[in-house]
């Protein structure tokens, strides 16, 4: 039983590119999250998304940052016209079902630089 | 917005020692839970609590949610160097769908 798939693992891009990150959730899992960590500090919510949905993007940046979880397909979180402050550990996780109660199982993230 | 804080932030702890880290909210929580991140790694789920002052535990970790259900604690006895990392709390308000918000860490450091 896969876990949650994220690739790439690395990402090296420069500024003003764009970077795509995708996150498989685990079999089974139909709600996917998206948190981003910087060096030495916690997990920020970013974005909660249902299949073909975007449940809560309280947490994403208006501008240049989306996300999408397709029917088909995985998670995408896509960042426009990159800058150095973008450069961070990027963590999707997923959970089985809606309910307060359920934890969540992370993928192993992407670890986006920006030079 | 709701807000989860821990300290301390960072812990160093001789092996064979114990030590306690804490987890507030600035609301009520319908359940809080706690993960461990080992450098390099992604978060873990540990454990979760949901009912007021439920005491859980894990071999040498402790869990409570306090009375209030705004604050958590875990307790980690006879500390060994497998335990290094960093330990997140985090919570749902009532009502406030599946968003976890989390707290800032606890970065474990173990001495030998």
């Amino acid at each position: 039983n896969a876990g949650v798939m994220q690739n790439p693992r690395h990402l090296v891009r420069r500024r003003g590119q764009e970077a795509r990150l995708r996150c498989s959730p685990m079999k089974g899992h139909s709600h996917v999250y998206w948190y981003r960590q910087l060096p030495e500090e916690g997990l920020k919510f970013m974005v909660y998304l249902q299949k073909e949905n975007i449940i809560d993007e309280s947490g994403m940046p208006k501008e240049r940052f989306s996300a999408e979880f397709p029917k088909e397909g995985p998670s995408i979180l896509r960042i426009q016209q990159v800058v150095r402050g973008d450069s961070a550990a990027y963590f999707c996780a997923s959970s089985p079902s809606q309910g307060d109660n359920s934890p969540l199982h992370f993928g192993n993230g992407t670890r986006l630089t920006v030079t | 917005g709701q807000q989860v804080m821990q300290i301390p932030q960072y812990q160093h702890v001789q092996e064979g020692e114990d030590f306690t880290t804490y987890c507030n909210s600035s609301t009520t929580l319908s359940n809080i839970q706690w993960y461990k991140q080992r450098p390099g790694g992604h978060p873990v789920f540990l454990i979760q609590l949901v009912k007021s002052g439920e005491v859980k535990k894990q071999k040498r970790l402790t869990f409570q949610f306090g009375e209030a259900k705004k604050n958590s604690s875990l307790h980690i006895t006879a500390t060994q160097t497998t335990d290094v990392g960093t330990y997140f709390c985090a919570g749902r308000p009532p009502r406030a769908g599946n968003k976890l918000t989390f707290g800032g860490g606890t970065r474990v450091l173990v001495k030998p």
